[in-house]
């Protein structure tokens, strides 16, 4: 079955950029048939969409978000990355990847990766 | 963006008992595209129910979602002892997609 595992720096100095790679394995991306999503989780809180992406590099992004945002794919190591520009103590979050169905529901999720925003 | 607004935002049930828990949206959610997520401390969320009630894959038939429109509700009949967790419900009718802030269903 897919599964996807998030990796980059837990620790991110402010006004920085933050980078995220998801790595699927089990199934792939050039195969088409799935968007691929990152979301984000504040401690303690709830769940905010953060934009998607689908093999050919078309992506869709949270307008709260979409200034600071891109993401990217690369399908020949069955990854996809997350950049958030310009970070501050309010990014600090635990990061997800998922697999998005068709801009729909997530499933399934990576097991998350937390990110720290702090000099 | 829709609002989702879950509530109680902690209920306290024994194992055995029933679990019923609301999401309530700012506006009408189209089509129905509602889901539900179940989270333990440490792991991601995972896939409960979409379509409003459609169970997803591998989900025990306890869980059960039901509603339209603006109010959704998710059953858990009798609850095992890994239900206990925080549970979100997020639609898709609108971009961007949002999540309600999650009920935790704790032991009591």
């Amino acid at each position: 079955q897919v599964q996807l595992q998030e990796s980059g720096p837990g620790l991110v100095k402010p006004s920085q950029t933050l980078s995220l790679t998801c790595t699927v394995s089990g199934g792939s991306i050039s195969s088409g048939g799935y968007y691929w999503s990152w979301i984000r989780q504040h401690p303690g809180k709830g769940l905010e969409w953060i934009g998607y992406i689908y093999y050919s590099g078309s992506t869709y992004y949270n307008p709260s978000l979409k200034s600071r945002v891109t993401i990217s794919v690369d399908t020949s190591k069955n990854q996809f990355s997350l950049k958030l520009s310009s970070v501050t103590a309010a990014d600090t979050a635990v990061y997800y990847c998922a697999r998005d169905q068709w801009g729909n529901w997530f499933d399934p999720w990576g097991q998350g990766t937390l990110v720290t925003v702090s000099s | 963006e829709i609002v989702l607004t879950q509530s109680p935002g902690t209920l306290s049930l024994s194992p055995g008992e029933r679990a019923t828990l609301s999401c309530r949206a700012s506006q009408s959610v189209n089509t129905n595209y509602l889901a539900w997520y179940q989270q333990k401390p440490g792991q991601a969320p995972r896939l409960l129910i979409y379509g409003a009630s459609s169970r997803a894959t591998g989900i025990p038939d306890r869980f059960s979602g039901s509603g339209s429109g603006t109010d959704f509700t998710l059953t858990i009949s009798r609850l095992e002892p890994e239900d206990f967790a925080v549970y979100y419900c997020q639609q898709y009718g609108s971009s961007p997609r949002t999540f309600g802030q999650g009920t935790k269903v704790e032991i009591k």
